[in-house]
């Protein structure tokens, strides 16, 4: 059974960078991207971008273009994504998630990871 | 960029159906998504591609789209079922999510 565990809690300071990494398991890691959709408190769903494991191509909403980095370890089957110059709206918790099947154009996702609460506070 | 617009809240009796619209322009000529959040756990999906339910859903739920409007339907609701509700499309530039629906069973 496909499984995503992400890393755990951040406290972060306002400029600063978080890298936080999606760990899978119970699937061949390369068949499937793996998005990136974050959740302000009270707030939406919002997506951020994904890759694709297998080559490491990426695309990034267009929100998050310059300060995005996904970046992938096959070797590990983990995904990760960076956010810089972090302020205090990018309060959220992160989530990583795989497409239902394999394909660029699959974008209906399931599992998620457990999430990952960023706190970004001087 | 692409918006799809939830009513914030949706109330239905216990046992009854529940319908929880998702409105975007000519949405129609999408495929909608549709995702279940319970307080503090991660999305799951309950319908795809408008109308298919993943493995290990109930046949109590189901989608249609058409036009303006995609739809969810809750039919026989139980209590497990309150949560919140978002509908996804992918527009040619992003995955994009609707503002998402309470739903309470009352």
């Amino acid at each position: 059974q496909a499984q995503l565990v992400q890393s755990g809690a951040e406290v972060k300071k306002p400029g600063a960078s978080v890298k936080i990494s999606c760990k899978a398991s119970g699937y061949t890691f390369i068949r499937y991207n793996i998005h990136w959709v974050r959740q302000a408190p009270g707030q939406r769903l919002e997506w951020m971008g994904w890759i694709n494991p297998g080559d490491g191509n990426t695309k990034r909403s267009q929100k998050f273009q310059d300060r995005i980095t996904i970046t992938r370890d096959t070797s590990a089957s983990t995904a990760f994504m960076e956010l810089s110059s972090l302020r205090s709206e990018d309060t959220a918790v992160y989530y990583c998630a795989r497409p239902l099947a394999g394909g660029d154009y699959v974008h209906w996702l399931d599992p998620w990871g457990q999430g990952t609460l960023v706190t970004v506070s001087s | 960029s692409y918006e799809l617009t939830q009513p914030l809240s949706v109330s239905v009796a216990l046992g009854q159906t529940a319908t929880i619209n998702c409105g975007g322009s000519y949405i129609g000529s999408k495929s909608v998504h549709w995702y279940q959040q319970r307080p503090g756990q991660a999305p799951v999906l309950v319908i795809y591609r408008d109308n298919n339910r993943p493995s290990g859903i109930p046949e109590r739920f189901s989608g249609s789209n058409s036009g303006n409007t995609a739809t969810l339907t809750i039919s026989r609701a139980q209590a497990g079922d309150e949560a919140d509700y978002y509908c996804q499309v992918w527009d040619p530039s992003d995955v994009v999510f609707g503002g998402g629906t309470k739903l309470t069973v009352l």
